[in-house]
C-alpha cells in the first residue's frame, strides 16, 4: 500500500517567492496534519484538517502561510512570500479520525530558502 | 494542558547496552500513549503503542508500559544495535484527533 506521498522532496528557492508543498494522504484516512520540524524548534503542529475542514490552525505561524484540503486526497501548504527562517521539513501525516489512532507520517519535504 | 516531557538527549551507548528513556505526561480524561522513532532523512513512524492503564506495547525488542499511577510509558529495550541510532519521540491523544509529541531523544549508539 502506497504511504503518505509528499511532493517535492527539496526544494530550494529565493526570498520572496511563493513556496507550493503537496501532500497525498493515505486513501481512507480522514485526518490530516502538517507540522514543521527544525533543529531549534523540534516538531511543530501547524494546521490538521478532518473531513476536509481547518479544524486547528493556531500553529500557523503567521499570515504567509495558507494550507488547503480541497478533497479527502489532496492537501497543499503555501507560504507567500517565503524567507529564510522558513527553512525547515514539511511533513504531512494522516490518521483515521478515531481516538488513540496512529498517524502516519510521509517522508518530509526539505525546504531551503535563500 | 495536555503535555509530554522526555528526557534529554543525546543518549550515546554502546552496542548490545540496556536503554531507557524516560517519558512522563500530563492529560485529562485517559489518553493513548505513543513512540514514534525518526531514522535520518526519514519522517517519524510508530513504534508502539498503548491505549490503556496497564498494557505493554511491544515492537522491535523494545517496550514501554502505560502507568497511570507515575503517569509514565518509559521506552525500554534490552540490547540495542547501531542500527537504532535515531531520534525517539514520546506522545499521546487524548480525546480528539491531535496528537502531543515530546521533544524527541537523540539515540547514538557505537558498534
Amino acid at each position: 500500500d502506497a504511504g503518505v506521498i509528499q511532493s517535492p522532496r527539496h526544494e530550494v528557492t529565493e526570498m520572496g517567492q511563493e513556496v507550493t508543498l503537496r501532500c497525498k494522504p493515505i486513501s481512507g484516512h480522514n485526518s490530516l496534519f502538517w507540522y514543521r520540524q527544525t533543529m531549534m524548534r523540534g516538531l511543530e503542529l501547524l494546521i490538521y484538517f478532518n473531513n476536509n475542514v481547518p479544524i486547528d490552525d493556531s500553529g500557523m505561524p503567521e499570515d504567509r502561510f495558507s494550507a488547503k484540503m480541497p478533497n479527502a486526497s489532496f492537501s497543499t501548504l503555501k507560504i507567500q512570500p517565503s524567507e529564510p527562517r522558513d527553512s525547515a521539513v514539511y511533513f504531512c501525516a494522516s490518521s483515521l479520525a478515531v481516538a488513540g489512532e496512529t498517524q502516519y507520517f510521509g517522508p518530509g519535504t526539505r525546504l531551503l530558502v535563500l | 494542558g495536555n503535555s509530554v516531557t522526555q528526557m534529554e538527549g543525546p543518549v550515546t551507548l554502546s552496542e548490545e547496552a540496556f536503554l531507557t528513556i524516560n517519558c512522563t505526561y500530563t492529560a485529562t480524561g485517559y489518553p493513548s500513549l505513543f513512540w514514534y522513532v525518526q531514522y535520518p532523512g526519514e519522517g517519524l513512524q510508530l513504534l508502539l503503542k498503548a491505549t490503556k492503564a496497564d498494557d505493554k506495547g511491544s515492537n522491535k525488542g523494545f517496550e514501554a508500559t502505560y502507568r497511570k499511577e507515575t503517569t509514565s510509558f518509559h521506552l525500554e529495550k534490552g540490547s540495542v544495535q547501531v542500527s537504532d541510532s535515531a531520534v525517539y519521540f514520546c506522545a499521546l491523544v487524548t480525546g480528539g484527533f491531535k496528537t502531543i509529541f515530546g521533544a524527541g531523544t537523540r539515540l547514538f549508539v557505537k558498534a
